[in-house]
């Protein structure tokens, strides 16, 4: 069964850092694209970052960029999501979601709740 | 950046109702449109990709049409369980952009 489940979440103050996780397991790994989705409290869904199966490859929503760093540890087959100087409007649940191709997002882990506030 | 405009935003339907949701993007998109649902507190579920293909496992009440701007998801006779936001998704081109939502509840 393909599980991916996100860790890391937690209360911080603005201009805080913190770093998420992804454990993935029940599939390839390393053969998949793996992507952060973010949803503010009562709000709609952000696409926030991709990164490549190899690594090679990386996109961030300009919302993050500069502040974000999506990594991967395929040895571990763990995602990460460094993200420094936070924001209150960083504030919300943070998904992973995994695609292969165009073949995208078949599977999400439950989310991890990220809280900026002072 | 592709904007996805949702519609409606929100709707009250009765069991068993036709329920239709539309999305527009703000240039060609092909079928690169993916529709997902949404319950509380829970993450989104695929249930239709490439705009027409039926996510496995998904009801075949479900079904999604369209390419270039202008998608549809379809509901065929709306069960209890299907009360839930719908978001389609684009990914023809980064950012990836998902559309507003569409949020169907109980009439």
């Amino acid at each position: 069964e393909v599980q991916l489940l996100e860790s890391g979440g937690a209360l911080v103050q603005p201009g805080g850092s913190l770093r998420l996780s992804c454990s993935g397991s029940g599939f390839t790994f390393s053969a998949y694209a793996m992507t952060w989705v973010r949803q503010a409290p009562g709000k709609d869904l952000e696409w926030i970052s991709v990164i490549s199966d190899s690594g090679s490859r990386i996109v961030y929503a300009d919302s993050v960029t500069g502040r974000f760093t999506i990594s991967r540890d395929n040895s571990n087959s763990t995602l990460f999501l460094q993200m420094d100087s936070l924001r209150a409007e960083d504030t919300g649940t943070y998904y992973c979601a995994r695609s292969y191709g165009n073949d995208l997002y078949d599977n999400w882990g439950q989310g991890t709740l990220v809280t900026v506030s002072s | 950046e592709i904007q996805m405009t949702q519609s409606p935003s929100a709707m009250s339907a009765s069991v068993g109702d036709r329920v239709t949701i539309t999305c527009r993007a703000s240039q060609d998109i092909s079928t690169y449109l993916t529709w997902f649902q949404q319950k509380p507190g829970k993450a989104p579920e695929r249930l239709i990709y490439g705009a027409s293909n039926l996510q496995g496992g998904v009801p075949s009440r479900f079904s999604g049409s369209g390419s270039g701007t202008e998608f549809t998801l379809r509901i065929s006779g709306l069960r209890p369980e299907d009360f839930a936001t719908y978001y389609c998704l684009q990914h023809s081109n980064y950012p990836i952009t998902f559309g507003g939502g569409t949020k169907v509840d109980i009439k």
